[in-house]
């Protein structure tokens, strides 16, 4: 079973452009969520989707980011425009529909906005 | 709200010392707990879970005990290896799933033959 995948693995921008985040869960699993852990604090939740649907998106930091799932597959988080604060690591982690289900998560990408 | 406070270290180890990274958390009701942990260039791994009081979790030679009492779950292993090398996270999730995780900062483990 192919594992969650994350594109790119690695993204350098100067302040002010745009980022698109991108990732692959695990098919078949009706959750996803976005996490982000800037450079030495605590990995925090961003959003939940349930297929299509957002669940909670109460961790989005601001109206720059933007999460989108299509179709109920695979989801892209867009930053518009970047700010510095905006660099760190973004997990994404998907699960099955049932609600012990464990988190699989990807292996993040590292956003770095100069 | 809730929250999850561990040492940051990093961690320095021989190895077969003995571990233990401290974790205490804060959280209204009855939380699920865990361990991930993230080796270098890969995702975060589930390493193990307890969803009640008292309840051990372990895997790989890992051990964390659910304290209520303490609202702590303090990771040991016995003996490091190498390949033990790592961050590991505290979390804990609302409940019994492992929906919304609220994680501690990380602790950075460093295992030296």
């Amino acid at each position: 079973e192919a594992g969650v995948t994350q594109f790119p693995s690695h993204s350098v921008i100067e302040k002010g452009q745009t980022v698109t985040l991108r990732c692959d869960p695990i098919s078949g699993h009706d959750n996803l969520y976005w996490y982000r852990r800037v450079m030495g604090k605590e990995i925090k939740f961003l959003l939940h989707f349930v297929k299509e649907s957002k669940q909670d998106e109460s961790g989005m930091p601001n109206n720059r980011f933007l999460a989108e799932r299509t179709g109920g597959t695979y989801s892209t988080l867009k930053v518009q425009p970047a700010e510095l604060e905006d660099s760190g690591v973004y997990f994404c982690a998907s699960s099955q529909g049932r609600q012990n289900s464990p988190l699989h998560f990807g292996n993040g990408t590292r956003l770095t906005v100069t | 709200g809730n929250s999850v406070t561990q040492m940051e270290g990093p961690v320095t180890l021989s190895e077969e010392a003995f571990l233990t990274i401290n974790c205490t958390y804060t959280a209204t009701g009855y939380p699920s707990l865990f361990w991930y942990v993230q080796y270098p260039g890969e995702g975060l791994q589930l390493l193990l879970k307890a969803t009640k009081a008292d309840d051990k979790g372990s895997n790989k030679g890992f051990e964390a005990t659910y304290r209520k009492e303490t609202t702590s779950f303090h990771l040991e292993k016995g003996s490091v290896q190498v390949s033990d090398s790592a961050v590991y996270f505290c979390a804990l999730s609302p409940l019994a799933g492992y929906q919304k995780v609220t994680f501690g900062i990380g602790t950075k483990l460093q295992v030296i033959p």
